[in-house]
């Protein structure tokens, strides 16, 4: 049972174009969503965390989290290419749990 | 910023021998963790650590792996007789869990492990 679905790209976009990332999971269990962004051969860093459904945003980024759908979005604004990187999504079902990832979407922004 | 690190940052060994990996987590974290991620695949979590065991670990984490935090500030993944197929990157996090339901998870840069 595959439990975080990712496509892995690579996606290439212009930029300032709209970046939208996608996951979807299959147990309602998981309550906690995370995306990370992880650069070549580097370890992955924390770039939003959510728990409820509905948006998060932080700057330029926004999380969507849709629990009924079990659906979640990072959503990219005015896209720069230093944002070129793999963007991990991973869940928890809380507490200590270890997190299930995302295989992770290749982005490229082409200046 | 406080930072997970970890050593060495690449380490090639032979089939069959015993590696540690070392890790020093953020300094006030209480949980700790080890990941790895086989070349092209999707990062995988291993094994969780609190309060000096074991609290969680995957299938991955059979009899050839252990980990321990030997003193206040390392915590490693040793690995008796690698294989192969243990080839890959290595990471270690960390998280407080400081009074929340959850914590989010700090990555170090991770050990590249090649097994020849």
């Amino acid at each position: 049972q595959k439990e975080v679905e990712q496509d892995p790209g690579p996606l290439s976009v212009p930029e300032g174009a709209i970046v939208s990332l996608n996951c979807t999971y299959s147990n309602s269990a998981f309550q906690y969503f995370m995306w990370y962004r992880q650069y070549s051969r580097k370890g992955p860093e924390l770039l939003m965390y959510t728990y409820s459904s509905g948006n998060k945003e932080d700057g330029r980024f926004t999380a969507q989290v849709d629990k009924s759908s079990k659906y979640i979005s990072l959503f990219i604004r005015d896209s720069q290419p230093s944002d070129s990187a793999t963007y991990l999504c991973a869940i928890s079902g809380g507490g200590a749990d270890g997190l299930t990832f995302g295989k992770g979407t290749h982005l490229i922004i082409q200046p | 910023e406080p930072e997970v690190t970890q050593t060495p940052s690449h380490q090639v060994t032979q089939m069959g021998q015993e590696v540690i990996l070392r890790c020093v987590p953020i300094s006030n974290h209480l949980y700790f963790y080890w990941y790895r991620q086989i070349l092209g695949q999707k990062v995988e979590f291993l094994v969780s650590f609190y309060n000096n065991e074991i609290s969680e670990k995957s299938e991955i984490f059979d009899d050839q792996f252990s980990v321990e935090r030997p003193d206040g500030s390392n915590f490693t993944l040793k690995i008796r007789s690698t294989k192969l197929e243990d080839s890959a990157m290595y990471f270690c996090a960390s998280t407080s869990l400081g009074g929340g339901l959850t914590d989010t998870q700090y990555f170090g840069p991770g050990t590249r492990l090649t097994v020849l």
